[in-house]
């Protein structure tokens, strides 16, 4: 299994530019998360999925959008890129509330 | 290069001696608690989890320990070793909800 997968894992965009973060897993995961990784603020959720069609938002969700058409896959966009965007973003999947896997990552520069 | 974790608290240990690290958690409505292991350009790798009925849980040279009173969680690596230098996160999820909330971080640093 390749477990939880990012793509890209690096990436610079202008102010107002859109892009969308991949994130896939093979293990058949209901539960899937993005999380942006700050200094010092440790990982703070931005949207989440309990199953496929299924998505929620988390404590920062302004800015970025979600949806879950697979169980596989759950993307995310951002429709109009800003400084304050610039992050280490991380996608994780799990089979329930017990241990989430996580990917390994995209770092996100935005100008 | 690393740029999370630039100011995190750091906690340095002497290889082969124990270390611990703590976090205090927010919430008493959680009921699972998790530990992740975080290397330099990497994603978080889970260590330990303990449920709100246990008051500590063991596993391969780690214990985890769990004061719900004062809502305070521990994590306990004996025999440091080099490759368990990383920032270590505290996670707590709270009940009836797929919502985790994350402690900053602390940096363990193994000297030789």
């Amino acid at each position: 299994n390749a477990g939880v997968t990012q793509t890209p894992k690096f990436q610079v965009l202008k102010t107002g530019q859109s892009m969308t973060l991949q994130c896939a897993q093979d293990m058949n995961h209901e539960y899937m998360s993005w999380y942006r990784q700050d200094p010092g603020m440790g990982l703070r959720l931005i949207h989440y999925s309990v199953g496929a069609g299924i998505t929620d938002q988390g404590e920062v969700p302004n800015g970025y959008n979600v949806s879950r058409s697979t169980t596989e896959d759950f993307p995310l966009r951002l429709l109009s890129a800003a400084p304050s965007q610039t992050s280490v973003y991380f996608c994780a999947s799990s089979s329930g509330i017990n241990e989430q896997f996580f990917g390994p990552g995209t770092r996100l520069t935005v100008l | 290069g690393e740029s999370v974790g630039l100011h995190l608290p750091t906690l340095s240990v002497q290889e082969g001696d124990n270390s611990i690290i703590n976090c205090a958690y927010s919430n008493s409505a959680s009921d699972y608690f998790i530990w992740y292991k975080q290397e330099s350009g990497k994603g978080p790798q889970f260590i330990i989890d303990i449920r709100s009925n246990m008051d500590k849980r063991q596993g391969q040279r780690v214990t985890v320990l769990l004061n719900k009173t004062v809502k305070h969680l521990s994590l306990q690596i004996a025999a440091t070793q080099p490759g368990d230098s990383a920032v270590y996160f505290c996670a707590e999820n709270i009940v009836g909800t797929y919502k985790y909330i994350f402690g900053t971080g602390t940096r363990l640093k193994v000297l030789a």
